[in-house]
């Protein structure tokens, strides 16, 4: 089972700055990953996939990039509507798992 | 515009089955190249994947719940299902389903979550 860690648990930032969210595979996942953002009381909604392409409609601020084990996302700016949980999953031959999440907070 | 939607008791008691469906608009389920999945979130904690159908019809279930999961299609309704056996308070959660593109990561297309409860 490939583990997936993010980093921090919880980031704590005011609009307008950069969030930078991390995402470390137990074992190469090669670029078959996603990142998701979920709301309170919503199903999450795709952000990213295979790494570091942007799903439709996601603003040009969302950014991924990694390879292997190790995967960001980067919020470059931070609009009010961005504080969520972000997830990151992967997708194996045939398991998938997600990471923990990371709460993005206003500070 | 594709769309998912789940349906189901929202109440099952401890070792009865649970059973979801989840019914697909805006295009077939029987199209090719297409993962058809369900994940669940307990109540304040994450994601977890429970498995998923490719349209050709092989299954692909988490080991840890393998022994008691069960995914179905009824391409005639254009739905898929969920059964999940011997169900404890542990399986209390939101239950999403979801589609995958073969090749691809991500889960593009969501359900918008049913709250299943286990309990007496």
């Amino acid at each position: 089972e490939i583990v997936l860690t993010q980093s921090p648990a919880t980031l704590s930032l005011s609009p307008g700055e950069r969030a930078t969210l991390s995402c470390r595979a137990s074992q190469s996942v090669s670029n078959y990953l996603a990142w998701y953002q979920q709301k309170p009381g919503q199903a999450p909604r795709l952000l990213m996939y295979d790494a570091s392409n942007r799903a439709t409609g996601i603003p040009a601020r969302f950014s991924g990039s990694g390879s292997g084990t190790d995967f960001t996302l980067t919020i470059s700016s931070l609009e009010p509507e961005d504080f969520a949980v972000y997830y990151c999953q992967q997708r194996g031959y045939w398991f998938i798992t997600f990471g923990q999440g990371t709460r993005l907070e206003i500070k | 515009q594709l769309q998912l939607q789940e349906s189901g008791p929202g109440l099952v008691k401890p070792s009865e089955t649970l059973s979801l469906t989840c019914s697909v608009s805006g295009g077939s389920i029987n199209r090719s190249s297409y993962y058809w999945g369900w994940i669940r979130q307990p109540p304040g904690k994450g994601l977890e994947w429970i498995g998923s159908r490719y349209y050709s019809g092989s299954t692909y279930y988490n080991p840890s719940l393998k022994s008691r999961v069960m995914i179905s299609v009824d391409t005639s309704k254009n739905q898929f299902s969920l059964k999940l056996s011997s169900v404890t308070a542990a399986d209390t959660a939101v239950y999403y389903c979801a589609r995958r593109e073969d090749g691809y990561s991500a889960f593009d297309y969501w359900g918008q979550g049913t709250l299943v409860t286990v309990s007496s």
